[in-house]
């Protein structure tokens, strides 16, 4: 069974609001990736956590990670029509360079 | 943006056929990968390298074969495609260490 999964699955806004999305995981590690993928296109990185920290900002976008809790949240501030997109939170198990990829979460920004 | 490139972007071809997808990257990275990920779903990788005649099947079982005899390369060979092959195929790598992965923009293949 896949290690990250994603809520919610789908999810549309107006431009301006703010986009929550969840991700829980079931094992421990290393470091915690959130990714967004275009329609049509590769996954870009957006922000790296690992897992001592707790909380990340990069631009318009923060990320928390609660590693008692096996989660992670990604804000999306002011949203912009562009932000559409899916978006990915991945995870490495200890020990390994391999990423295991959540379900994802489709954002709709509606201009 | 990241220098990893796919080709073809596209592949529609008969069952039966030998089809090799390419990637290659310009970053030096020593760690590549190929994840398989079927329209809205997630990435299953399907390969891994991580280095020059290092190669590792990933966590779901594909028919597919890899090889790296360069750094900068890491092509995707299907000896005899199926429909049940019908996909999208994404190339990635990383560097040294703890490190974000570059995506290529996918080949998506339909096998008729």
């Amino acid at each position: 069974s896949q290690q990250g999964e994603e809520d919610p699955q789908a999810l549309s806004i107006q431009e301006g609001e703010n986009a929550t999305m969840n991700c829980s995981y079931k094992t421990s590690i290393n470091n915690l990736q959130w990714y967004r993928q275009n329609s049509g296109r590769g996954l870009v990185h957006l922000i790296l956590i690992r897992s001592n920290e707790r909380e990340k900002h990069s631009g318009r976008l923060r990320v928390t990670l609660d590693t008692s809790k096996k989660s992670s949240s990604l804000l999306i501030t002011a949203s912009r029509a562009a932000d559409t997109a899916s978006y990915f939170c991945a995870t490495d198990a200890l020990r390994s360079y391999k990423l295991i990829f959540g379900s994802g979460t489709r954002l709709l920004v509606r201009p | 943006e990241a220098d990893i490139y796919q080709t073809p972007r596209y592949l529609v071809i008969g069952t039966g056929k030998k089809i090799t997808l390419e990637c290659s990257q310009t970053m030096g990275h020593d760690k590549m990968y190929w994840y398989q990920q079927d329209p809205g779903m997630e990435l299953h990788l399907i390969h891994y390298s991580y280095g020059v005649n290092s190669t590792e099947k990933g966590d779901l079982s594909s028919e597919s074969t890899v090889s790296r005899i360069r750094t900068e390369h890491f092509p995707l060979t299907l000896e005899s495609a199926r429909p049940s092959h019908t996909s999208q195929y994404l190339c990635a790598s990383s560097g040294s260490g703890v490190q974000p992965q570059h995506f290529g923009d996918g080949t998506r293949l339909s096998i008729l």
